[in-house]
């Protein structure tokens, strides 16, 4: 069965600080893949998306992830989170064929000011 | 506020209840999912719509549950005869066709089963 792995269940860093959240998947064929974040009280919203091309990708808000088809991995990263970065982030996949998601636990970041 | 809308946003039920939820997609997203999320996991697929056909329904999904979507609008999933493991968050996610993926969830419906 597909699986999405996020390990960091829980992330506390201090402004400015980089960030890196680990997503590891379990998908053998082409995949997209996805980044979403939920704001205390707020709905899920994208953060950034990997369909094909530069594995390198930038979303919104100065986010990025990297896309290693060897490693299976697709990380999230920032280099100097702010206080307004304190969310939930979950890693989302999609297999080419079908039309499931499958999301990841999710990783709670606290960011102190 | 044109974003996807769910109704209830809380429903508290005795269990061996019936309940119904409601979701308004976008207007121009004709594919949709719901989906369901407990207390420390992220959403688990339950069944997804283009326009007005259930093409894929999640093989864990007990006969319980079940979705429409007429005409390709808004869409309801009913649980009969709920349990308590049915207390969950239910999320439903719409976007506009196979180019994008990008799915925008609506608030949720919070069922607690008493």
């Amino acid at each position: 069965a597909q699986s999405v792995s996020q390990h960091n269940h829980h992330v506390i860093l201090s402004e400015a600080a980089s960030l890196e959240l680990g997503c590891n998947y379990s998908y053998g064929g082409t995949v997209n893949l996805f980044w979403y974040v939920q704001y205390p009280g707020q709905h899920l919203q994208l953060l950034l998306k990997y369909f094909s091309g530069d594995p390198l990708v930038k979303g919104i808000k100065g986010f990025e992830a990297e896309f290693i088809k060897s490693k299976f991995s697709f990380n999230l990263r920032k280099p100097s989170v702010q206080w307004s970065d304190t969310a939930e982030y979950f890693c989302a996949v999609k297999p080419n064929t079908g039309n499931q998601f499958y999301f990841g636990t999710g990783t709670s970041l606290t960011v102190i000011p | 506020d044109t974003g996807v809308s769910q109704d209830p946003r809380h429903k508290i039920t005795k269990r061996g209840q019936n309940v119904t939820f409601r979701c308004d997609p976008i207007s121009e997203h004709n594919r949709l999912y719901w989906y369901r999320q407990t207390l420390g996991q992220g959403p688990e697929f339950l069944t997804y719509f283009q326009n007005e056909a259930q093409l894929e329904k999640s093989r864990l999904l007990s006969d319980r549950f079940s979705a429409e979507r007429p005409k390709g609008s808004f869409s309801t999933l009913e649980i009969q005869r709920t349990e308590q493991g049915d207390s969950a968050m239910y999320l439903c996610a719409s976007f506009r066709g196979a180019d994008s993926y990008e799915q925008y969830f609506g608030p949720g419906t919070r069922l607690t089963v008493t």
